[in-house]
């Protein structure tokens, strides 16, 4: 059975960057897409990019230029980096599987509380 | 953007009853060559990740009891739920996936007991 494990820091001052890592195990990280999801505390899901295996990624236009996604196969671990972080970027962050660019998402981690406040 | 739009936010329903939830995307999420509507229903219960119930629109993810079922074609969507269970107290949330980017969710539908 597939597991995503969300990782990182909790918490992250405002004009730096927010780091996570979702580890993928009982399962391949090849030929699937791999994206994440945040939800602020309270409110609903918002898409912010996914990562192909290959490393071929896609953004939301709302986020696109403070977003960085990764991948390390090797490791069965995909990445996200979100820089110049604000309050409103507090919520919880979900790594997530699809099987390509035109199907829902079928596996989430159980997602990561970030918070940020100095 | 495609924006997604439920009714209503909220809904309390006896159990036994009947429960239903509809979507709305601004425009029509049908691929008609492929004749299939890129619609998605998910339920997430408090402090748990949101779980794909209903994909196509009406296809019922394995393991997802058949009391959920999903209709609908274009731009409007229903989930119903045929006899409300109290395990099915949830917040439902519609996606699209046909248009990329941005995937994008409806605001989500609160589901309670009566």
């Amino acid at each position: 059975q597939v597991q995503l494990q969300e990782s990182g820091p909790g918490l992250v001052k405002p004009s730096e960057t927010l780091s996570l890592t979702c580890t993928v195990s009982g399962g391949s990280i090849s030929t699937y897409y791999w994206s994440w999801i945040r939800q602020p505390p309270g409110k609903g899901l918002e898409w912010i990019g996914y990562i192909y295996y290959s490393g071929t990624t896609n953004y939301n236009p709302s986020l696109k230029s403070r977003v960085t996604m990764s991948v390390d196969t090797s490791k069965t671990q995909f990445s996200l980096k979100l820089n110049s972080v604000t309050a409103a970027d507090t919520a919880v962050y979900y790594c997530a599987r699809h099987s390509d660019g035109y199907t829902p998402f079928n596996y989430w981690g159980q997602g990561t509380l970030v918070t940020v406040s100095s | 953007d495609i924006v997604m739009t439920q009714s209503p936010d909220s809904l309390a329903v006896s159990l036994g009853e009947r429960a239903t939830i509809n979507c709305k995307s601004s425009q029509s999420v049908l691929y008609s060559s492929k004749n299939k509507n890129y619609l998605a229903w998910y339920q997430q219960k408090p402090g748990q990740p949101p779980k794909l119930l209903i994909y196509w629109a009406s296809t019922r993810e394995s393991g997802v009891p058949d009391r959920f079922s999903g209709s609908g074609s274009g731009t409007d969507f229903t989930l119903t739920i045929s006899s409300l269970q109290a395990e099915d107290v949830a917040v439902y949330y519609c996606q699209q996936y046909y248009s990329t980017p941005p995937y994008t969710f409806g605001q989500g539908t609160k589901l309670e007991i009566k």
